[in-house]
């Protein structure tokens, strides 16, 4: 069974505060891991897709990487509006060909 | 193209009665997904739907939930005899085809708050 576990729980940072969120996963075979921000009564929106231990990508202020064990989102002189609640989820060989399976989630709060 | 729409947004509804959901995805997206998402938990895989044909189903859907593609184009979601316990979030989300992992991820609609007293 896949598993995602998602650290903290809730983040509170100072506008101008980077900071890191980590996802950690045991999947059989990744296939590929996820990351969604997700604003209160929305659906998630996607962020990025990683592939391959090593692996980075990067949109504005947010930036993504990947281990054999683990993801990071590091987020860079947050702003206000970043504020939501960050998903990490995985899709691996087990539970079926399309079952992504999601985190709890990060809920980040930048103050101004 | 508006993205996913959900329909409708809030749904109240008493305890053994029957809520029909509508999913419209992204017209050229032939990928369609139910998730179902609890206060303070991530969104929980219920099936998904290549065109008209259901090719996956949680356990997590009961013979109480029952979802239709048509004509491989909107979708609904079905839940007969409701319990207090279907009190969630139901998102829709579709997807491009053809790639062996899901390179864009899945674009969610806004989704459907299901509340049964």
């Amino acid at each position: 069974e896949d598993q995602v576990t998602q650290s903290p729980e809730a983040l509170r940072l100072q506008e101008g505060e980077s900071s890191s969120l980590n996802c950690s996963y045991t999947v059989s075979g990744l296939r590929g891991l996820f990351w969604y921000r997700q604003d209160p009564g929305k659906g998630p929106e996607f962020l990025f897709t990683l592939y391959s231990a090593g692996e980075e990508k990067e949109k504005e202020r947010l930036k993504a990487t990947l281990t054999k064990k683990e993801s990071f989102l590091h987020i860079t002189a947050p702003k206000p509006e970043d504020s939501a609640t960050y998903l990490c989820a995985v899709q691996g060989h087990s539970g079926g060909y399309q079952k992504v399976t999601f985190g709890t989630g990060t809920k980040l709060q930048v103050i101004p | 193209d508006t993205g996913v729409s959900q329909d409708p947004r809030h749904k109240i509804t008493k305890r053994g009665q029957n809520v029909t959901f509508r999913c419209d995805p992204i017209s050229e997206h032939n990928r369609l997904y139910w998730y179902r998402q609890t206060l303070g938990q991530g969104p929980e895989f219920l099936t998904y739907f290549q065109n008209e044909a259901q090719l996956e189903k949680s356990r997590l859907l009961s013979d109480r939930f029952s979802a239709e593609r048509p004509k491989g184009s909107f979708s609904t979601l079905e839940i007969q005899r409701t319990e207090q316990g279907d009190s969630a979030m139901y998102l829709c989300a579709s997807s491009l085809v053809g790639s062996y992992v899901v390179n864009y991820g899945y674009t969610f609609g806004s989704g459907t708050r299901l509340t049964v007293v």
